[in-house]
This record gives C-alpha cells, structure tokens and sequence, in this order.
C-alpha cells in the first residue's frame, strides 16, 4: 500500500530564512511526487511535480528515491508563503488510474 | 476557463438524513475524483470516474455512498443516512486525458458536511 508521511503539521519560520517541509513515502511501484498548497479561503492547488523539475515560486523539491523523500525547500521564505502544504503520491506506472494519497499537511507560517 | 465548481459550499444535517453533493468539472475533463477530508486526518481517495464509467470505488467507505456521473458531465455524491463520522470536507478534482490519469488534477472549493 502507498503511504505518504508529513513529519511536521506546523511550521513556523521568520521572513527571510530558509524553509524545509518534510516529506516522506512508501511505496513500492514507480512513484509521482507532488506538492499541492491551499492558501487561506482558497482552493487546493497544484504547486510542484517532481517530473516538471521546475521552480515554482521560489520552491523546489528533488524526488530522492533512495531516501523515499520529497522535501519541500524554498532559500528565502515570504509572508505570503504561509499556507497548509500537502504532499501527494501517485502510482506512475500501475493501474491505479491517477489517484493521489495525500499527508496529512503542514500549515506553514512565516512570521514579519 | 471555469474551475471546478462543488455546490454546496458547506451543509449541515442531522443524523440519518440524505444529502446530496454536486461537482461540476472543467469543461472537456474526463476524469473526475472525489476525496474526502476527515477532521484531522489526510485527505482520503473516494472514487474515480472517467467520463460516465466508475473507474475506481476502492475508497467510498461503504454502502451509504452513491456517486453518479450521468452523462459524463457533472457528479453527484449522495450519502444516505448520513452518520456523524460522516462530517468533513468533500473535494472534487477533474483532469484531463482518458485512462491513464496522468494529467494534474484541478481541485474544487470543497464542500463542508456537517452531520448533527
């Protein structure tokens, strides 16, 4: 069964400094890794997938397949980065059709 | 480009009786997900059509749910009796491409059950 970890349900940094949000999986097949945000009273959104390896934001995260990971980093966190973050795991190669298994999130705060 | 649209935003019922949520995808999407968000816990697979067809059910968690998804246009996701373990946030999502799911998936505002 595919699991996804988020170690951390709160976070709090101070403008300026650099943030890491953990995130951890299990799964045995061929994995796709995403990173989803929802600011407050907005909806869920894609932020990040591992395959685009792109910056989005100023957020990157590198899928490490020997540590099963997929952390979150961003060198310089804004006040406008504060938002509940969820990672998400889909089966690539399986037959699962594209559903996600999400953690269960990180509210992220970023202090003036 | 219209989003994913859920009516309602939030309901609040009393134990035992029937609700009934809508999903309105994005236009030309035809793979459409439910989720469900526990207080407290992560948000939990439901159910997947693509098009008219359930793809995969492996997450309703039992009997009292019925999604349907006539047309392949928009979903309805009935609970009937609704139970207090019930209450929660209930997404929908749609993506594009047919099968293979591999598109991103669009997520809606959420619907807020509150069961009494």
């Amino acid at each position: 069964a595919q699991r996804v970890t988020q170690p951390e349900k709160l976070l709090s940094v101070f403008k300026g400094a650099p943030v890491e949000l953990k995130c951890n999986y299990s799964y045995s097949g061929s994995p796709e890794l995403f990173w989803y945000v929802q600011y407050s009273r907005q909806r869920l959104q894609l932020l990040l997938r591992h395959i685009s390896r792109e910056s989005i934001k100023g957020f990157t995260a590198d899928l490490n397949k020997g540590e099963t990971s997929f952390h979150l980093k961003k060198p310089f966190a804004q006040e406008e980065d504060s938002a509940m973050y969820y990672c998400a795991l889909r089966d690539a190669g399986g037959t699962s059709y594209g559903k996600l298994t999400f953690g269960q999130g990180t509210i992220l705060t970023v202090h003036p | 480009e219209a989003g994913v649209t859920q009516f309602p935003s939030h309901s609040v019922i009393e134990k035992g009786q029937t609700v009934t949520l809508r999903c309105d995808p994005i236009s030309g999407h035809d793979n459409l997900y439910w989720y469900r968000r526990v207080m407290g816990k992560e948000i939990k697979f439901l159910l997947h059509f693509v098009k008219e067809s359930k793809q995969d059910e492996s997450g309703m968690p039992n009997n009292r749910f019925l999604a349907e998804r006539t047309g392949g246009t928009y979903s309805t996701l009935k609970v009937q009796p609704a139970e207090l373990e019930d209450s929660g946030v209930y997404f929908c999502a749609s993506s594009q491409g047919g099968l293979a799911g591999n598109q991103p998936q669009h997520f809606g505002d959420g619907t807020r059950l509150s069961i009494l």
